[in-house]
């Protein structure tokens, strides 16, 4: 069974700390996702990579940072934490290629909350 | 206009009821057309996946693609409780390692 495992389900920070979101995937997957979801917005792609030490900005990279020195784990990075990045985090994983990239494997998030 | 739109008012059945989602679209070049499930405090599954145009059936779940309408549905025949979740369109050119998702529409299927 393919897991994608995030470090924590809740998470409590301050403005202005640097914030640190660990993901690990078991499935030797290339591509790593991390999302955020918010109601009424859905999910949106922050950043991908789709090899180690590659990464991609998505759609809302403003703030954020990640890094994948290993291939099973991926990194967001929240440099200076703000109010407005209160969300659910989401990591996924998925294989690369025609066909492959559509199944994207999902861990149960992180709900981070910025006061 | 956002590349995919997905209405996400939430949506309550009776058990047993038909229960009818959908999404439209604006890029063409779409290919692969998904239906992700989520359960609360749960990340999205994927429950069912379209190449092209046409019409999959998988127990009492139906996906429909209309690529000239840039339309595709979801159809949950004979609604249960265990069936209450989120459901996310997703979709993607294929060769593309990104997805483009609808912002979901929440079902309650209630007994």
């Amino acid at each position: 069974d393919v897991k994608v495992t995030q470090s924590s389900r809740y998470l409590v920070k301050r403005t202005g700390e640097k914030v640190f979101l660990e993901c690990v995937q078991d499935m030797d997957h290339e591509n790593m996702f991390w999302y955020r979801q918010d109601p009424g917005l859905g999910l949106r792609l922050i950043y991908f990579s789709y090899d180690v030490k590659m990464k991609e900005k998505g759609d809302i990279p403003e703030g954020y940072s990640v890094s994948r020195e290993k291939k099973e784990r991926f990194s967001l990075i929240l440099e200076s934490a703000s109010t407005n990045q209160t969300s659910m985090y989401l990591c996924a994983s998925s294989f690369s290629g025609e066909g492959r990239a559509i199944i994207q494997y999902f861990g149960a998030g992180t709900r981070l909350s910025v006061l | 206009q956002k590349e995919v739109e997905q209405d996400p008012g939430p949506l309550s059945v009776p058990e047993g009821a038909i229960v009818s989602l959908n999404c439209t679209y604006s890029n063409s070049a779409f290919q692969y057309f998904m239906w992700y499930r989520q359960y609360s405090r749960k990340g999205p599954e994927l429950l069912m996946y379209t190449y092209s145009s046409g019409n999959k059936e998988d127990g009492r779940f139906t996906a429909q693609v209309d690529k000239s309408s840039k339309y595709i549905s979801l159809f949950i025949r004979d609604s249960q409780p265990s069936d209450s979740a989120t459901y996310l369109c997703a979709m993607s050119v294929g060769g593309n390692n990104r997805l483009a998702f609808g912002k979901g529409n929440q079902v309650v299927v209630i007994p």
